[in-house]
């Protein structure tokens, strides 16, 4: 089971605004970190400790975090932004990594 | 530009072996730590295994512990994972990762590679 947890799915309305939130135990010592996931695409790293994008990623995705909680929120949902998110942190002993389970967005 | 590309991945049978290898470039090699992360088919992204600079320290999850060992060769810039007793649950496709050295443990990934075991 991973330790970090995810919801299983969300949708959205194209054009409107959706966050998804991911919790563990992990992400009161460490930053969390999002990753979209496109069908047979390797991960892509989207937000990263906290609230940095990585370049090329669109400003309507952004990030936050609070205790044990992060968020990714997308401002403006494309359809191409239909994808799995999946968050990450090293574990609490720093050696290893944990992921959540995964969200899938869906634009509507 | 960096760039990971594994190879390796096959169709084995149960109890069997497979080496991984993970070729990077496009940054300095043997400054990063390195981890393997696996997919099961339609399933979540998990954490492997990891490697430091050197290659002196390894860490590995409870499922692959015993079973699969993480080595690198900094001369070659290449990462490998030795996958022995294979099971019907390690079927995956497996990605290698670099690890930032900050604050993101898996910021670039490669295309992965298919491990399929069955009988």
């Amino acid at each position: 089971s991973s330790e970090l947890t995810q919801d299983p799915a969300v949708s959205v309305a194209l054009g409107q605004t959706v966050t998804i939130t991911c919790q563990g135990d992990s992400l009161r010592s460490y930053y969390a970190n999002w990753f979209q996931q496109r069908p047979g695409q390797a991960p892509v790293l989207v937000m990263f400790a906290k609230n940095n994008r990585p370049s090329g990623i669109p400003d309507r995705f952004s990030g936050s975090s609070s205790g044990n909680t992060a968020s990714l929120t997308v401002t403006g949902a494309q359809a191409e932004d239909e994808a799995d998110y999946y968050c990450n942190s090293r574990d609490s002993s720093g050696d290893h990594v944990v992921f959540g389970g995964g969200t899938k967005l869906s634009v509507l | 530009e960096v760039q990971l590309v594994e190879s390796g991945g096959a169709l084995v049978q149960p109890g069997g072996s497979l080496r991984l290898s993970c070729a990077a470039s496009g940054f300095t090699f043997r400054s990063h730590w390195m981890h393997w992360v696996r997919q099961a088919p339609g399933k979540g992204l998990v954490w492997v295994a990891r490697i430091n600079s050197d290659g002196t320290t390894t860490k590995y999850a409870d499922s692959v512990q015993g079973r699969f060992t993480v080595s690198r060769d900094n001369a070659k810039n290449t990462l490998y994972l030795q996958m022995t007793s294979l099971r019907s649950e390690d079927t995956a496709v497996y990605y290698c990762t670099r690890d930032s050295m900050t604050t993101v443990p898996t910021d670039y990934w490669g295309q992965g590679t298919l491990v399929s075991v069955s009988s």
